[in-house]
């Protein structure tokens, strides 16, 4: 069974720039989650799908970060502007049933 | 506000002995309860979780021991490996179902 893919594996930007990640979900997985993790910190939850409709984005900056899910397969989070705070690791996660969660190898963020 | 604390960042343990890893929590409405394992540059990968109404759930070498009266648990790993050098993640889902993570204690086992 292929795991969770994401892309691309690292970026660098300068602040202000915009950037985009994307992640593509274990097959059959209606759930899809965003979670960053900044340095010596665990993940924080930043969205979380069900197939393509948005079940929680409280905790999403919605003045810089989007993320969609078309067609309830891929989904892409985007940042626009990027701060520096914004530097981290974002990890996409999928899961048929809770509690097994299945994490991608996230994309390093790092904003200069 | 941190409502899950793991509290000691490492923890250093001989092959073969028992790896103890404990973790607090402030909410007393989580109601599942989770460790995450961590290699470097990879995802976490799920590893065993206990709900609120027992106390004890057991996998092969990992165990998971739930004290809701002090809102504290523990994985113990018997008998340690140097496979299992890496940083794990307590968590703890909520009434939203939203998990809460800590900030991880990296674990070393050495031969």
């Amino acid at each position: 069974e292929a795991g969770v893919a994401q892309s691309p594996r690292y970026k660098i930007i300068e602040k202000r720039q915009s950037v985009a990640f994307w992640c593509n979900p274990i097959s059959g997985h209606a759930t899809l989650y965003w979670y960053q993790q900044i340095l010596g910190q665990g993940p924080k939850l930043l969205i979380q799908f069900q197939n393509n409709g948005v079940v929680d984005d409280s905790q999403l900056p919605k003045d810089r970060f989007s993320a969609e899910r078309l067609k309830g397969v891929d989904s892409t989070l985007k940042i626009q502007p990027a701060k520096l705070e914004d530097s981290a690791v974002y990890l996409c996660a999928s899961s048929l049933d809770f509690p097994r969660k299945y994490f991608g190898p996230g994309t390093r963020l790092t904003v200069l | 506000d941190q409502q899950v604390k793991q509290n000691s960042p490492s923890l250093s343990v001989q092959e073969g002995r028992i790896s103890i890893l404990n973790c607090d929590y402030t909410n007393s409405m989580f109601d599942y309860f989770l460790w995450y394992k961590k290699y470097p540059a990879e995802g976490p990968t799920f590893l065993i979780s206990i709900s609120s109404i027992k106390d004890k759930n057991e996998d092969g070498r990992f165990t998971v021991f739930l004290n809701k009266s002090a809102k504290h648990l523990s994985l113990h790993i018997v008998p340690s490996q140097p496979g299992d050098s890496a940083v794990y993640f307590c968590a703890a889902r909520d009434s939203g179902y939203a998990l809460n993570f800590g900030k991880g204690t990296s674990l070393l086992v050495t031969p």
